[in-house]
């Protein structure tokens, strides 16, 4: 039973430019969520997709956005990069019936230069 | 607003018990506790919903205190596999139904020596 995944494991990107990470939800899962993990911090709410419509949004700018598709997989898009959105992203997924257990994916770290 | 956590660290001799406390100035629906190992994503430890009882498997507990908005994670007899980074997770009340995103604390870094 493969686990929430997803990619790329690395990425480097300049200052100005956008990026698009990619999450797979565990098997039988149909909701996810989008954390920002700073070094030395705990993760920080994005949002969260359920029926492919954003459901909850927390304090980031909208620069941020995301997508989820049909298979139940989603995208995290980031535009206008600033320094400051270097971070360890993590994917979340958990199912409708039992929502509130969210398994975390192994995440994609951004280095913003 | 972001659960407080105590300690930031602890050390501790394996075999020893460790309790790591997160604290909320808001109502909350539920306490849900991670461990995050170093380079890894955080790993689902237990939730603990408003009205629940106190949860626990193998040598991991903990409880949740609706009055005063407070959890603690209990670690009995602790293993080196223990070691890593604890993170509670809050929930606040949600009108529409379901989940909120979680709000985390800092963390609280245990480090079990042999």
């Amino acid at each position: 039973d493969a686990g929430v995944t997803q990619s790329p494991t690395h990425l480097i990107k300049t200052r100005g430019q956008q990026v698009t990470l990619r999450c797979s939800p565990k098997s039988g899962h149909d909701t996810v969520s989008w954390y920002q993990q700073a070094l030395g911090q705990g993760p920080q709410f994005i949002f969260q997709y359920y029926e492919e419509e954003e459901r909850q949004r927390g304090n980031f700018p909208d620069r941020f956005s995301g997508h989820q598709f049909p298979n139940y997989s989603s995208e995290l898009n980031v535009n206008a990069l600033l320094l400051g959105d270097s971070a360890l992203y993590l994917c979340a997924s958990s199912g409708w019936d039992r929502v509130y257990e969210q398994y975390f994916g192994p995440g994609t770290r951004l280095t913003v230069t | 607003q972001q659960p407080v956590q105590s300690p930031q660290a602890v050390i501790l001799r394996e075999g020893e018990d460790a309790v790591i406390n997160c604290s909320s100035s808001k109502a909350l629906y539920s306490v849900h506790w991670y461990r995050q190992k170093h380079g890894e994503a955080p790993v689902f430890l237990m939730i603990l919903l408003k009205g629940g009882e106190q949860k626990g498997h193998d040598k991991i507990s903990a409880s949740f205190n609706e009055k005063k908005q407070q959890s603690s994670l209990y670690l009995t007899a602790s293993q080196l596999s223990y070691s890593g980074t604890y993170f509670c997770g809050t929930e606040c009340p949600y009108s529409g139904g379901g989940a909120d995103g979680l709000t985390f604390g800092k963390g609280t870094h245990l480090i079990i020596q042999p």
